[in-house]
């Protein structure tokens, strides 16, 4: 499996962009990238993914770097329900996520 | 449909004691995984069902877990003989499995263990 980086945590004013980075340097090319976060108290929900390419849905953006060795999750405009533990996993076709520990995200009004 | 669902919410059990969760997950969808979460971590994987078939499973189930999949629609985890620390939250997800091979796992909102 893919090892990941991430920071421990981050902290964010509310409205204002937030960049979450993650190192996934021994990837493989035909590992999609993934993000989940995690609410307080809940399972957790899918964010985003890409392979190559840049991606955006009403969530979030997803850069994925040319070497695909990293990629950044970016929430355009922080709001405080976007406080949780987001968990950036390399995925293989068919394969269980595999979480790691994340970067908890502290958003203050 | 409402999404994944998994009963009970909180069990409290003594220590030796087995215990059974249920998980349902959304309709059609043909893959289904099992979670567990301690505190301050994320979740780590411990198995895995396409439709019945139970395909791979982490070597963090001990004989002491089991889980089954019938019919390929909901599915349970057993823990026999529970120790204090098989305290956690217990997650199940599932997923479609088809078309692009990186499909959207929802999770539930799981079932917290305590061994007392």
């Amino acid at each position: 499996d893919a090892k990941t980086t991430q920071p421990n945590s981050m902290e964010s004013n509310e409205e204002e962009p937030v960049h979450l980075p993650c190192n996934h340097s021994t990837i493989s090319g035909t590992d999609y990238i993934h993000w989940y976060r995690q609410l307080p108290s809940q399972g957790p929900e899918y964010v985003i993914h890409g392979l190559t390419s840049n991606v955006n849905n009403r969530m979030a953006s997803l850069a994925i770097a040319e070497d695909r060795k990293s990629s950044t999750l970016i929430l355009h405009r922080a709001t405080l329900r976007d406080a949780a533990v987001y968990y950036c996993i390399p995925l293989v076709t068919g394969y269980a996520l595999n979480f790691g520990k994340g970067t908890s995200l502290l958003v203050t009004p | 449909d409402t999404g994944v669902s998994q009963d009970p919410r909180h069990k409290i059990t003594k220590r030796g004691q087995n215990v059974t969760f249920r998980c349902d997950p959304i309709s059609e969808h043909n893959r289904l995984y099992w979670y567990r979460q301690t505190l301050g971590q994320g979740p780590e994987f411990l198995t895995y069902f396409q439709n019945e078939a139970q395909l791979e499973k982490s070597r963090l189930l001990s004989n002491r877990f089991s889980a089954e999949r019938p019919k390929g629609s909901f599915s349970t985890l057993e823990i026999q003989r529970t120790e204090q620390g098989d305290s956690a939250m217990y997650l199940c997800a599932s997923s479609l499995g088809v078309g692009e091979p990186s499909t959207e796992a929802f999770f539930g909102q799981g079932t917290r263990l305590t061994v007392v």
